[in-house]
């Protein structure tokens, strides 16, 4: 079945440390790929994303993302955490072939401690 | 440029009454999503809708949910007779995309569907 993994439920970090966030999807084609972030009460923003091309983009707030067909992943990274990212993270995909829909990961929960 | 506004924020409605929620998507956006965040889960796509047009129904339930987007006017999320278990977080999401291209979804705040 088509699926998108984030294999970690919570992580917590130190401020200034790096951050990475897991993604894996298993599709049988290469998707679209997503990073969102949701603050408590609120809704998704958007971080970044992969069409194609340069498999290692750039988003917003200091955040990357790099695509690895190899390993179905597209793995979320910040070199230097603030207390500001503690929110939960949404890794999504969107398949063309199955409509613009996205298909969302189960989230990870981000606690940065000062 | 306004985001995707949705109203209302919160909504408390006893079992049995209907529910509606709307969006408004962002400016030169014609094509909107719904997607539903029960509590313990993660979002679900609903419905994806254009103008006067229902493109993918798949996530929607199949009794007491419709979904509209009309010529004028924000897309309504209507849900009848509501019990407990429709109590979640209701997203609308806006893209440019077409049916042959993709272009990024544009989340709004939520609205949070409470039903006592």
């Amino acid at each position: 079945a088509q699926s998108v993994t984030q294999p970690d439920i919570h992580i917590t970090v130190s401020e200034g440390a790096s951050l990475e966030l897991r993604c894996n999807y298993s599709y049988g084609a290469t998707p679209y790929l997503f990073w969102y972030v949701q603050s408590p009460g609120q809704g998704l923003q958007l971080l970044l994303k992969y069409f194609s091309g340069d498999t290692l983009v750039q988003g917003i707030k200091g955040f990357e993302a790099e695509f690895k067909r190899s390993q179905s992943s597209f793995n979320l990274r910040k070199p230097s955490v603030h207390w500001s990212d503690a929110a939960e993270y949404f890794c999504a995909v969107e398949i063309k072939a199955a409509g613009n829909k996205l298909t969302f990961g189960g989230g990870t929960r981000v606690l940065v401690k000062p | 440029n306004a985001g995707v506004m949705q109203n209302p924020r919160h909504l408390v409605r006893r079992r049995g009454q209907e529910a509606r929620l709307r969006c408004s998507p962002m400016k030169g956006h014609s094509h909107v999503y719904w997607y539903r965040q029960l509590p313990e889960e993660g979002l679900k796509f609903m419905v994806y809708l254009q103008k006067e047009n229902i493109i993918d129904e798949s996530g929607m339930p199949k009794e007491r949910f419709s979904a509209e987007f009309p010529k004028e006017g924000p897309s309504i999320l209507r849900i009848q007779q509501v019990v407990r278990g429709d109590s979640a977080a209701y997203f609308c999401a806006s893209s440019r995309a077409g049916q042959t291209s993709s272009y990024e979804q544009y989340f709004g705040p939520g609205t949070r569907l409470t039903v006592t």
